[in-house]
């Protein structure tokens, strides 16, 4: 059974920390893992896509980081902002299931002033 | 370049009713997934249709059904409401390269309450 977790659950940290985010996998035929922010009563929007040969992806102040032989994805935040308050998802695809996406529960993150 | 759309946003029903949401990918975008999305459960995989096939299923019961229109528009329905139907319903557009995922785009969700 394919099954992803995000720990820790919840997050508080002051404004201008750098921070990681832990995803972990157990099924290492994972195809493609994504990154996605969810901010309250909203959708999901894309963060970061690493595809299964990729090591790591970058954008702006975020940087994602896949290990297949280990079943952990990171994302690092760099110089986090209020802004960045949101829930953190962490989605992977594997191997034969098209486009179905096995998501982790989420952390929950509070950039504080 | 518009994003996945989805209507309704919210929606009011009584047990007993069904409910037809909604969902407009992304402009060559073909395949559509749809995800339930609750406090307790997280986020669950429902169906995935790609030219007009149903490609992959979750574990949700019958009364969950879906389909997608000739230009890749979804639609699912949800028969005989129950309160646990209550949930914000995604649905998440993305190109299907030799059958395998790129990246997913999700519209803003459809909160059903069930009354």
């Amino acid at each position: 059974k394919q099954e992803v977790t995000q720990i820790p659950a919840a997050l508080s940290v002051p404004e201008g920390e750098n921070l990681v985010l832990n995803c972990s996998f157990t099924d290492s035929a994972i195809y493609n893992l994504q990154w996605f922010r969810q901010d309250p009563g909203k959708g999901l929007t894309s963060l970061l896509l690493i595809q299964s040969s990729q090591r790591e992806q970058t954008s702006g102040r975020l940087n994602a980081s896949l290990d297949k032989s280990s079943g952990r994805s990171t994302l690092y935040i760099a110089a986090s902002q209020p802004g960045d308050s949101a829930t953190y998802l962490c989605a992977g695809a594997f191997t034969g299931g098209g486009n179905k996406l096995t998501f982790g529960t989420g952390t929950q993150l509070k950039v504080e002033l | 370049k518009a994003g996945v759309t989805q209507t309704p946003r919210y929606l009011i029903k009584t047990r007993g009713q069904q409910v037809t949401l909604s969902c407009s990918p992304i402009s060559g975008h073909r395949s559509v997934s749809w995800y339930q999305q609750t406090p307790g459960q997280g986020l669950q995989f429902l169906f995935e249709y790609f030219s007009e096939t149903q490609r992959n299923k979750g574990n949700f019961p019958g009364r969950f059904s879906g389909r997608q229109f000739s230009n890749s528009r979804s639609e699912m329905n949800v028969s005989t409401l129950e309160l646990g139907d209550s949930a914000l319903y995604l649905c998440a557009s993305g190109l299907r390269l030799a059958g395998m995922t790129g990246e997913l785009f999700f519209g803003e969700g459809s909160r059903l309450t069930v009354l």
